[in-house]
C-alpha cells in the first residue's frame, strides 16, 4: 500500500528539540521531491519545507530557516524534520506530502502533533 | 509571497444544491513554463487533507466529477454541482507557481443547513 506515517510528534518545553519522522512504504521517497506542512490546531495550512527528489537542494519558510533541518534516510525510505530552539507557535500537526512533478501534495501522512509547552 | 483570498469562509449549503468557492491571488498564478499551478485540496473533519484538483481544472482520480474547478490568471473557482453530506469540511486553494513559499488560502468551510 502507497502511505506516508508519521512519528515523533509529543509534548517539548520551549527551546526544546524534536525529530519528526515520516515512514514511505509502495515508492521510493528518492523519486519525488518531499514536503513537511503544519497546520495549529483549528487553524490553517502552512508549507515549512520542501527536499529535492535527489537530496541536493532544500527550501524553508522563513520562520523555521535555520531552526528546523528537513533530511531524509533513502535507505530507510524515511524523511525527516529536525526541529529546534522550538518555540509555542510551532505547535501545530505536522505533515509530510509528496509532490510528483509539480503536482503536489497527491499523498499525505496522517499528521502528528508536536506541542510547545512549558 | 503570494497572497490567496478564498471567499466565502464559511458556507452553509442544503443537501443537493450548488456551492462555489472562489480563490484569488495576489498576483498571476501563470508560470513562465505556461502552466498555471493552481490546486484545490479537501480536508474533512479529523483527516488529513486531501487533493482535489491540480493546475486549475485537473481532476485527481477518484474525485467525484461533480466537482470541478475553473479559472485563470488570478481568480479561481471550485465548484460542486450537487452537495453531498461527504463533502463536508474545509476547502483549500494552493499554489506553487510562486515558490518559495508555498501558499494556501485561508480555508472555507462547508457545512451542510
Amino acid at each position: 500500500e502507497v502511505q506516508l506515517v508519521e512519528s515523533g510528534g509529543g509534548l517539548v518545553q520551549p527551546g526544546g528539540s524534536l525529530r519528526l519522522s515520516c515512514a514511505a512504504s509502495g515508492f521510493t521517497l528518492g523519486d519525488y521531491w518531499m514536503h513537511w506542512l503544519r497546520q495549529p490546531p483549528g487553524e490553517g495550512l502552512m508549507w515549512i519545507s520542501v527536499i529535492r527528489h535527489d537530496g541536493t537542494g532544500t527550501t524553508y519558510a522563513d520562520s523555521v530557516k535555520g531552526r528546523f533541518t528537513i533530511s531524509r534516510d533513502t535507505a530507510k525510505n524515511t524523511l525527516y524534520l529536525q526541529m529546534n530552539s522550538l518555540r509555542a507557535e510551532d505547535t501545530a500537526f505536522y505533515y509530510c506530502a509528496r509532490d510528483a512533478s509539480a503536482k503536489p501534495y497527491d499523498l499525505w501522512g496522517q499528521g502528528t502533533l508536536v506541542t510547545v509547552s512549558s | 509571497d503570494v497572497v490567496l483570498t478564498q471567499s466565502p469562509l464559511s458556507l452553509p449549503v442544503t443537501l443537493g444544491q450548488p456551492a462555489s468557492i472562489s480563490c484569488r491571488s495576489s498576483q498571476s498564478l501563470v508560470h513562465s513554463d505556461g502552466n498555471t499551478y493552481l490546486n484545490w485540496f479537501q480536508q474533512r473533519p479529523g483527516q488529513s487533507p486531501r487533493r482535489l484538483i491540480y493546475k486549475v481544472s485537473n481532476r485527481d482520480s477518484g474525485v467525484p466529477d461533480r466537482f470541478s474547478g475553473s479559472g485563470s490568471g488570478t481568480d479561481f473557482t471550485l465548484k460542486i454541482t450537487r452537495v453531498e453530506a461527504e463533502d463536508v469540511g474545509v476547502y483549500y486553494c494552493m499554489q506553487n507557481t510562486h515558490w518559495p513559499p508555498y501558499t494556501f488560502g485561508q480555508g472555507t468551510k462547508l457545512e451542510i443547513k
